[in-house]
């Protein structure tokens, strides 16, 4: 079965506080791994694809990579705006472009 | 702002009424997508229309469901809503229909069943 995980469910961090968040998925022929940013209330911001092991992705603060099994998203130095649920995501097995979320990381950045 | 647009943002409403929820793809997007968030189920993929035609569905009730018109825009109705139907609902876009393409989200329609 399609399945992606995140952990740690949630994240407190410093100012400035270096960590990453990680995203395991078992979904056969993967297709692309999904990371989104979602603020309370709010749909889902796009922030990166990845498409094949080894990939890296990098916007600000951000960077996202991708191995055979997981995918990772570094957050370098973060400020309280980055506070926030992140999310991953894969498109499922059967040729369908329907998104299989994690739950998400709960990130809160205190000052 | 992604340039996908939900109306309406909020609707309150009560037990075995129906309701529409209504979505404007991004300029250019033939694919529009369906999901529901709740708090015990995360983001769950309902389902997807392609240029008019629907390409998948997921978990979705049989007292949902959707369409989307010639000019792109989708509408998902909800019927016999029941207190569990309580969610947020997203409509997403994508300018195709390959498992590669990204897709963009709306704002949301925040459902609340009474």
């Amino acid at each position: 079965e399609d399945q992606v995980t995140q952990s740690p469910e949630a994240l407190r961090l410093q100012e400035g506080e270096s960590s990453s968040l990680n995203c395991s998925y078992t979904v056969s022929g993967l297709r692309g791994l999904f990371w989104y940013r979602q603020d309370p209330g709010k749909g889902p911001e796009f922030l990166f694809t990845l498409y094949s092991a080894g990939e890296e992705k990098e916007k600000e603060r951000l960077k996202a990579t991708l191995t055979k099994k997981e995918s990772f998203l570094h957050i370098t130095a973060p400020k309280p705006e980055d506070s926030a649920t992140y999310l991953c995501a894969a498109p499922g097995s059967g040729g369908y472009n329907k998104l299989i979320f994690g739950a998400g990381t709960r990130l809160a950045v205190h000052p | 702002d992604s340039g996908v647009t939900q109306t309406p943002k909020h609707l309150i409403t009560a037990t075995g009424q129906r309701v529409t929820l209504r979505c404007s793809p991004r300029s250019g997007d033939l694919s529009v997508y369906w999901y529901q968030q709740s708090l015990d189920q995360g983001l769950q993929f309902l389902i997807q229309y392609y240029n008019g035609e629907e390409r998948a569905k997921g978990n979705i009730l049989e007292r949902f469901s959707a369409q989307q018109f010639p000019d792109l825009h989708s509408e998902l109705n909800l019927s016999s809503l029941e207190l569990g139907d309580s969610a947020l609902y997203f409509c997403a876009s994508s300018r195709d229909s390959i498992s590669t393409d990204t897709q963009y989200f709306g704002p949301g329609t925040r459902l609340t069943v009474l």
